[in-house]
């Protein structure tokens, strides 16, 4: 699976829009991109997940380039409650459907 | 639906101990997984199931055996625990038919020190 390159942590204003990039350059053509975040202790929460189109669900965008090396996760109206890691990750459809995760990305919105 | 239950939630072992950390979930997913998560880092794949009687090794499974015997039902076992097996342990499941993957839901947790 290809690694993925994420910032350490963000902040983000209550009420704002939330862009958390990740870049995964050696991404293969059959790897998908999936969002996961993990709000404090808890399980990990699926997002969204996406292979070359940008898609749209009630929890977020994704945003993913041409060249599929790098994707943006947008969460359009950041809530508090929306302060969690958030994991971007390179996943095959072929092997199982394992998911390799990275650090993560740290989202702290601020009121 | 209840989802994805995991017990028990705490556990303290001395070590050199064993136990079975238990993972149900009533969603009919054919897919099941176990990770643990060490503090301040991403979780790590131990084993996971694509059905019942198949299992296979992930990224980090010495230390531990699986089985899956049911769809429900997969549970992680720790023979000799070891300090170094202290972290917290999740279960996942998910949904795949003809290649496609759907989305995997996670348990609760196991919390889990070895003293």
């Amino acid at each position: 699976d290809a690694k993925t390159t994420q910032p350490p942590s963000m902040d983000c204003a209550e009420g704002r829009a939330a862009n958390l990039p990740c870049n995964h350059s050696t991404i293969s053509g059959n790897e998908y991109v999936y969002w996961y975040r993990q709000i404090h202790s808890q399980g990990p929460q699926y997002i969204i997940h996406g292979l070359k189109n940008n898609e749209t669900n009630e929890m977020a965008s994704l945003i993913i380039t041409e060249d599929r090396k790098s994707s943006t996760l947008i969460l359009p109206h950041a809530t508090l409650r929306d302060t969690a890691v958030y994991y971007c990750i390179a996943c095959s459809h072929n092997q199982g459907g394992k998911l390799i995760f990275g650090q993560g990305t740290e989202l702290s919105v601020k009121p | 639906n209840a989802g994805v239950t995991q017990t028990p939630k705490f556990r303290i072992l001395k070590i050199g101990q064993s136990m079975t950390l238990q993972c149900t979930q009533d969603m009919n997913h054919n897919y099941m997984y176990w990770y643990r998560q060490d503090p301040g880092m991403g979780l790590k794949l131990i084993y996971y199931s694509v059905g019942a009687g198949i299992t296979d090794k992930g990224e980090v499974p010495n230390g531990y055996n699986v089985s899956r015997s049911t769809t429900e039902d997969f549970p992680l076992r720790l023979e000799l625990a070891a300090p170094s097996q202290t972290s917290v342990y999740f279960c996942a499941s998910s949904y795949s038919s003809q290649g496609a993957r759907y989305e995997q839901y996670f348990g609760p947790g196991t919390r889990l020190t070895v003293t």
